[in-house]
């Protein structure tokens, strides 16, 4: 079983459409956890940190269950611009970062 | 946010040369860098953790003769793939660790894009 582990997609969604993807991570004792972004041929970037009581930026919100271990993310009104791959990232002990497959979304006009 | 660099951004070469990546922190100190390789459609696979001024710890599977780390300063790694072959042909990626009173945060360098003919 993957440490890490999400829907491949792709999830093809129009414009302005609500999507929601998860993760599940198999390591109980994990600290921390985040949703990165990557676009083709590019390095993953920080879309954002996940707390136990969730949070939400913008169009953006992420949820977390440790009981469950499952982590979500909800993009709403999505945009042309979300068109990516949405990395789940899990911080284990010693600041290790374990990706997840990704998940790809493709918003279409 | 923190800036990370990586030299060169691509690179092809011959199979049997060595390509040496750099990884550098621009605007901060980072006691811990992390190399990663990512294949086509796949996602990023951590392949070792350098601290400054000490050897690297290898992810299982990871030849650490084959790919050397130096982690000479505070804001410069530097990865050498030796004696390169096709199979090493990948997306090299690069992440500086920034201590912040809310924990650590991995800020990732650009990619280098390695193709081996």
């Amino acid at each position: 079983r993957k440490e890490v582990e999400q829907d491949p997609g792709p999830f093809n969604v129009p414009e302005g459409a609500t999507v929601a993807f998860n993760c599940t991570y198999s390591n109980s004792a994990s600290q921390s956890f985040f949703w990165y972004r990557q676009d083709c041929r590019k390095e993953p970037k920080l879309l954002m940190s996940v707390y136990s009581s969730g949070n939400e930026d913008g169009r953006f919100t992420a949820q977390l269950n440790r009981a469950s271990q499952y982590i979500s993310l909800l993009i709403r009104d999505s945009k042309l611009s979300d068109s990516a791959t949405y990395l789940c990232v899990v911080n284990n002990a010693g600041n290790m970062l374990t990706f997840g497959g990704g998940t790809r979304l493709m918003v279409k006009p | 946010g923190a800036v990370v660099s990586q030299h060169p951004s691509w690179v092809i070469c011959k199979s049997g040369t060595s390509v040496k990546i750099e990884c550098r922190s621009l605007d901060f100190q980072a006691t811990t860098m992390f190399w990663y390789r990512q294949f086509p459609k796949q996602s990023l696979m951590l392949m070792a953790t350098s601290n400054e001024g000490s050897k690297a710890t290898y992810e299982q599977g990871v030849e650490k003769d084959k790919f050397l780390i130096n982690h000479a300063s505070l804001t410069l790694s530097t990865l050498t793939v030796t004696s390169a072959h096709p199979e090493d042909s990948s997306f090299y990626i690069c992440s500086a660790s920034q201590r912040s009173p809310g924990g650590d945060t991995q800020y990732f360098g650009p990619g280098t894009r390695l193709t081996v003919l």
